[in-house]
């Protein structure tokens, strides 16, 4: 059994403010990271796949990095929007044979 | 990119009844899969859905609890039998977005399920 983890599990902040979360993976064997972000009654979005060791993606005010030596990947928002508010959720492994973590619960306040 | 629909979108159940979730993706794709979420928890796989053979089930879940139907290449469904309060869930069905390996999934906007 793959443990992946994030942290925090969930926090508020305001908006304008830039946050960042973290998901814990287990270093070896690494194939894919990925992230996404699930909006209440919506269906959970790709935002990332990441595959190389020091990889950074970035898309709008979202971006994410990589350390596969050291089993973990960062998602950074800057300058967090109300509609940011979301679960993001990382999943490591490859296919559909991913393993989720339980994700980064984020409201952004007006 | 798959866009895929789910429904119902919510439902309440009694106990000891059964539930049928149905998933449609607007392109062919070989493979469904199906996930749960039950409450504070990550999302875990229950079953691929293979069109033309049995579904393939993960440690833990089983045909009987979970049956899956693959009747064609854009559709499958799940049914949650004999429910009890800790299926309460949130139900997902997911197909991959072309390629290999480092598949991005698509999913549906999920069936969330109370169980009394």
């Amino acid at each position: 059994i793959l443990n992946v983890e994030q942290s925090p599990q969930s926090l508020h902040v305001q908006e304008g403010d830039s946050t960042n979360f973290t998901c814990s993976f287990p270093s070896s064997n690494f194939y894919a990271l990925h992230w996404y972000r699930w909006e209440t009654a919506k269906s959970p979005e790709a935002l990332f796949v990441m595959t190389l060791n020091g990889d950074e993606k970035k898309k709008g005010r979202i971006s994410a990095t990589l350390n596969t030596k050291e089993g973990y990947s960062y998602l950074y928002i800057k300058g967090s929007q109300p509609e940011d508010s979301a679960t993001y959720l990382c999943a490591f492994g490859r296919s559909q044979k991913v393993t989720f973590g339980t994700g980064t619960k984020l409201q952004v306040i007006p | 990119s798959a866009v895929i629909s789910q429904k119902p979108s919510r439902d309440i159940c009694q106990r000891g009844t059964s539930l049928t979730i149905q998933c449609q993706v607007d392109s062919q794709v070989t493979m469904m899969f199906w996930y749960r979420q039950q409450p504070g928890q990550s999302l875990t796989l229950i079953a691929t859905a293979n069109q033309g053979s049995e579904a393939t089930y993960e440690s833990g879940f089983v045909i009987d609890k979970f049956p899956i139907s693959r009747p064609n290449l854009t559709f499958s469904t799940l049914t949650v039998s004999n429910m009890s309060p800790e299926d309460s869930s949130i139900y997902l069905c997911s197909a991959p977005g072309g390629g290999a390996g480092t598949d991005t999934q698509y999913f549906g906007p999920g069936t969330r399920l109370t169980v009394l």
